[in-house]
């Protein structure tokens, strides 16, 4: 399995309060993505890093920052979480020379009351 | 823009029976396509890909695909299920400006003893 651990692997939390979920991974790869998952909609990209400090928003960025200050940690912020935004979220890191194939995290399940 | 349409949401099969879930990208370029499967409370693992070469791709547990561009499809296929089977199977398709995979909403598939 490739090495990417998220954490925390649940959490609970209410409206209106920020919430930092984290990827961490030991393969050195270059790229990695934050999804969220939710029925009937697959997987939605919210941002994306290509390279320490480089980082850009995807398919439903709003309400969501990134930060990647080294190769092997990418952060998920929700500035303000809203009910809107509980979802199962994934981690994933490709070494993408064109594109291969990504390698995800276990999931992070995030309940917002 | 990329997109994937995964045609079945829920499949119900008996055990040992044939399945098929069909996968249909929309693209007029080269595209590299993969499936996923995910079992429950788990993350993403890759079951194959299709990068070039071969258009039948086959998985280590008896799971194959079969690209066809002129169909535009890439439907995944095992002559004999086991329960061990059930999950949730994405199809993905690279194309996303960032160099991110497309993913499908998804089909869930139940065998059934």
């Amino acid at each position: 399995d490739a090495g990417i651990t998220q954490s925390p692997r649940h959490k609970v939390t209410e409206t209106g309060t920020p919430v930092t979920l984290r990827c961490h991974q030991t393969e050195n790869h270059r790229y990695m993505y934050w999804y969220r998952q939710d029925p009937g909609h697959g997987l939605r990209l919210i941002h994306y890093s290509y390279g320490v400090k480089d980082t850009d928003k995807g398919e439903v960025s709003d309400g969501y920052s990134v930060s990647r200050s080294k190769t092997e940690d990418f952060l998920l912020t929700l500035e303000s979480a809203t009910s809107s935004q509980t979802s199962v979220y994934f981690c994933a890191i490709s070494s993408l020379d064109r594109v291969t194939e990504a390698f995800f995290g276990q999931g992070t399940r995030l309940t917002v009351v | 823009a990329q997109s994937v349409t995964q045609l079945d949401s829920q499949v119900p099969v008996f055990e040992e029976a044939p399945v098929e879930l069909r996968c249909n990208y929309s693209s007029s370029v080269s595209v590299y396509l993969f499936w996923y499967v995910q079992y429950p409370n788990q993350g993403l693992q890759l079951l194959l890909k299709y990068l070039s070469g071969s258009t039948l791709v086959e998985s280590i547990n008896g799971f194959e695909a079969e690209f066809n561009k002129s169909q535009t499809s890439f439907h995944l296929r095992k002559p004999s299920v086991h329960i061990s089977d059930t999950a949730e199977y994405f199809c993905a398709v690279t194309g996303g400006s960032q160099g991110n995979l497309i993913f499908g909403k998804g089909t869930k598939l139940s065998v059934k003893p």
